[in-house]
């Protein structure tokens, strides 16, 4: 059984769309997360979230934004699709991580977005 | 600001050992993480510190100096499944992961 499952794996869109992408995790974690990966290979953080708390990278553009129906799923909605947002996003799970515990991070396998 | 710095790329032969150094700058600071990203695949996590001095898991070890903001993981007895990028993160007084850009090991015959 896949611990984080993202769909789609690959999204090529035109610019101006609105897209989404899915985040599912069956690990029973408390939070989850969006990395961007651009050609650089770094990995930024977009967003965390619980269920108590939606942390938001200031530089992430208002574009973009997280929908989570329950802790189980975290989506990622963008709209207005721009050439710059082509990279390869992660969705991501984790336990709460609190001083007397920091666990990993497990990842989905990743979307390749492309923006033509 | 928030750091972290990795060699780009190493190269290195199948068999032998190889350390990929990380230094680290961070607003506090909750322990240090190692993953491996294979190409087009998610990273998946090979080893935490959070306290001074060497963690061994098999033929991976890592190591932490908090003093210095440096760690190192090395890999010993190198085989050709270990060509992949190795990611550095610290973790911040938020618990939030800040990472470098990775070292993308070439392992050669």
């Amino acid at each position: 059984d896949t611990a984080v499952s993202q769909t789609p794996k690959y999204l090529v869109t035109q610019m101006g769309n609105d897209k989404s992408i899915k985040c599912e995790q069956n690990l029973g974690h408390d939070t989850m997360y969006w990395y961007k990966q651009d050609s650089k290979k770094f990995l930024k953080i977009m967003f965390s979230y619980n269920n108590k708390e939606l942390i938001i990278n200031e530089t992430v553009p208002n574009r973009f934004s997280p929908k989570s129906p329950d802790k189980a799923h975290l989506n990622l909605h963008i709209n207005s699709l721009e050439l710059g947002d082509s990279a390869v996003y992660f969705c991501a799970s984790s336990q709460e991580n609190t001083p007397e515990m920091n666990t990993e991070a497990f990842f989905g396998q990743g979307t390749r977005l492309t923006v033509v | 600001g928030q750091n972290i710095d990795q060699p780009t790329e190493m190269t290195a032969t199948e068999g032998a050992i190889v350390q990929i150094n990380c230094t680290y700058q961070t607003s506090g600071f909750n322990g240090l993480f190692w993953y491996q990203q294979h190409a087009g695949e998610a990273p998946t996590f090979l080893s935490y510190n959070v306290l001074d001095g060497l963690e061994e898991k098999g033929r991976f070890s890592s190591f932490l100096s908090r003093s210095k903001g440096y760690s190192y993981l090395l890999l010993k007895e190198l085989q050709m499944k270990d060509s992949a990028s190795y990611l550095c993160a610290a973790s911040d007084s938020n618990y939030q992961l800040i990472w470098g850009a990775g070292t993308k090991l070439i392992i050669k015959p």
